[in-house]
């Protein structure tokens, strides 16, 4: 059973960067077939798709996020993680952690979210 | 940039009724499309990719169609669980990704 778990500080200050991780557990980042991301939801807003990583390395960037994001994996460990510089309060959202599929790319499996808010 | 366009912001409906939600790309997007749902506190479920299968355990009567730039998702009788924010999403060629606004389907 494919479970995502995203983990990082709830609270981050204005001006600072924003480090979550999602650990990965009954399936392998280190895999063809599947694309892993993050999105996120500010509080009674839509979705955001936010950035894209693959086992190899390969990255993809939301273009309007591009200049504030790194998304890399640790195949060692399993995961893979998001940092986010120079945060505003408008960053303030749910991260949601998800595999995507390489042929189709929907997300097919998520984790549960994590709220982080941006405030002093 | 492709940007898609959900529609109705907001559809009341009565359980049993038929719901049908629109999602419209500036772009052609081919079959790349996806619909999710997501309730109150929870994270987003698929239900429908590549425009119209149905995702694993997704109930019969969701059903997806369309192609090009032009989708939707039909709900054919609601149950009171389908009470919910419905998001398109979808891929582009460069790759990108992108959701729509959302669709709230409310108990009228």
């Amino acid at each position: 059973q494919l479970h995502l778990q995203e983990s990082g500080p709830r609270l981050v200050k204005p001006s600072e960067t924003l480090s979550l991780t999602c650990a990965v557990s009954g399936d392998s980042v280190n895999t063809r077939t599947y694309y892993w991301g993050w999105i996120r939801q500010p509080p009674g807003r839509g979705l955001e798709w936010i950035a894209t990583i693959f086992y190899s390395g390969s990255t993809y960037y939301n273009p309007s996020l591009k200049s504030r994001v790194t998304i890399s994996v640790d195949t060692s460990k399993n995961q893979f993680s998001l940092n986010l510089t120079s945060v505003t309060a408008a960053d303030t959202a749910v991260f949601y952690c998800a595999r995507q599929d390489v042929v189709g790319a929907h997300f097919d499996y998520w984790g549960q979210g994590i709220l982080v808010t941006v405030s002093s | 940039e492709i940007v898609l366009t959900q529609s109705p912001a907001t559809l009341s409906l009565s359980p049993g009724e038929r719901a049908t939600l629109s999602c419209r790309a500036s772009q052609s997007v081919s079959f790349y499309l996806a619909w999710y749902q997501q309730k109150p506190g929870q994270a987003p479920r698929l239900l429908i990719y590549d425009a119209s299968s149905r995702a694993t355990g997704i109930p019969a009567r969701f059903s997806g169609s369309g192609s090009g730039t032009d989708f939707t998702l039909t709900i054919s009788s609601l149950d009171p669980e389908d009470f919910a924010v419905y998001y398109c999403q979808l891929r582009s060629k460069r790759p990108l990704w992108a959701f729509g606004q959302g669709t709230k389907v409310e108990i009228k």
